[in-house]
């Protein structure tokens, strides 16, 4: 299996800040990486798909970034709808695995 | 548009085997490409991936959990049921099922299904 791992495992920010969040896989899985939002009580959200692409609808504040292990998610000008869990998954090979999540959480 | 919705019990005993039910709106499980993977999360805690069914009955499985799950799809119904065998507290959590997108990520999920195992 390939093993997804996000860091930080939470983060504390600020209306208007950009953050990044880091997901690395332990073998290279190529541009197939995808980053999910999830609110409390709510279904995934599929934010981007293949490392950097935005998924419709999704702001162009979010973007994601990497090749083969190392990938991150960035979010510029943190909006107060922003602040959720978001989870990393490859695509890749079976099982599709997901990171354990990174809870962003405001300060 | 494209709508998933899962059923099935709310409880089940220790032991028992859980069967869940994903119906699909909007999509037809014999359209070449689609596919429906379910992924769990327990309270609290992080998404896991299950199972996944392709238009054509290809199947992938969770490799920890291969024995006691099977996927199938009945496209008379438009529908893709799970069975995991031998349920156990641990195995107390929300399921979703979700359409996997083309470039490989679940672009519509269910409203998932919350399932807990106690006797």
């Amino acid at each position: 299996d390939i093993q997804m791992t996000q860091s930080p495992y939470s983060l504390s920010a600020s209306v208007g800040d950009r953050i990044t969040i880091t997901c690395r896989a332990s073998q290279s899985i190529s541009t197939y990486l995808n980053w999910y939002q999830q609110k409390p009580e709510k279904a995934p959200k599929l934010l981007i798909y293949t490392t950097s692409t935005l998924q419709s609808g999704v702001p162009s504040r979010f973007s994601g970034r990497g090749f083969g292990t190392d990938f991150t998610l960035t979010i510029s000008d943190l909006q107060p709808e922003d602040f959720a869990t978001y989870y990393c998954q490859q695509s890749h090979s079976s099982p599709y695995t997901f990171g354990q999540g990174t809870k962003l959480e405001i300060k | 548009q494209i709508t998933l919705k899962e059923s099935g019990p709310t409880l089940v005993k220790p032991t028992q085997t859980l069967t869940l039910t994903c119906t699909l709106s909007g999509l037809s499980l014999t359209t070449s490409g689609v596919g429906v993977g379910w992924i769990r999360q327990p309270p609290g805690k992080a998404l896991e991936w299950l199972a996944f069914i392709y238009w054509d009955d290809d199947k992938r499985y969770s490799p920890s959990l291969k024995s006691r799950l099977t996927i199938t799809k009945d496209t008379s119904e438009n529908q893709v049921v799970l069975t995991m065998t031998n349920m156990d507290p641990v195995d107390t959590a929300t399921y979703y099922c979700a359409h996997r997108h083309s470039f490989g990520g679940y672009d519509i999920w269910g409203q998932g299904t919350m399932v807990s195992v106690s006797s």
